[in-house]
């Protein structure tokens, strides 16, 4: 099993401020098969990215993710009010697995 | 657009059998366009994959929960299905359905419905 282990566990920020939140896998992540999700309280995760840097449907582009094999990053240029939320890496080159998890907090 | 929602008993007791369904609208399941997965994440943590199911019946579970998981589809009534049998207060969590095609993430999710296991 892929082990994903997401770092910082919390992040705290001002809007207008860059995140920078991380994402590494236990071994190489196949086809660069890695996506990002967003989740607000009482809410189901948001897909943001797939394929480690291509954005979903929607999403702004103050979004971005990079990496390949075993390191992962999303970038958010520019904090909105509406994107202090939780964020999720997940792989899909070798069944399914998810990180634990990366708070962004207004600061 | 795809429109995913859950339902269920919100309360099973333990040593018994959860039972979730997923109602798929906006779509047709035997169009064979999309995988679907049931996902579930306990009260203030993360996030676990359960299995998915294909239209013609084929599944693929997490083998943490194999032997206790089965999935099922109705295309009939344009639905599938989650059994969890033997809970515990650690199934405790809210269970989402999702749907995904071939090589890709969960696109589209259903809002999760709370599952408590508790006598």
């Amino acid at each position: 099993e892929i082990v994903l282990t997401q770092s910082p566990g919390t992040l705290s920020l001002s809007p207008g401020e860059r995140a920078t939140l991380s994402c590494r896998a236990s071994q190489s992540v196949s086809s660069s098969y890695l996506a990002w999700y967003q989740q607000k309280p009482g809410q189901a995760p948001r897909l943001l990215i797939y394929g480690a840097s291509s954005r979903a449907t929607g999403i702004p582009d103050r979004f971005s993710g990079s990496g390949s094999g075993t390191d992962f990053t999303l970038t958010i240029s520019r904090l909105e009010p509406e994107d202090f939320a939780v964020y999720y890496c997940q792989q899909y080159g070798s069944s399914f697995t998810f990180g634990g998890g990366t708070k962004v907090e207004i600061k | 657009q795809v429109q995913l929602q859950e339902s269920g008993p919100g309360l099973v007791k333990p040593s018994q059998t959860l039972s979730l369904t997923c109602t798929v609208s906006g779509g047709s399941i035997s169009s064979g366009d999309y995988y679907w997965s049931w996902i579930r994440q306990p009260p203030g943590k993360g996030l676990e994959w359960i299995g998915y199911i294909y239209y013609s019946g084929s599944t693929y579970y997490n083998p943490s929960l194999k032997s206790r998981v089965t999935i099922s589809v109705d295309t009939s009534k344009n639905q599938f299905s989650l059994k969890l049998s033997s809970v515990t207060a650690a199934d405790t969590a809210v269970y989402y359905c999702a749907s995904m095609v071939t090589e890709a993430p969960f696109d589209y999710w259903g809002q999760g419905t709370l599952v408590t296991v508790s006598s």
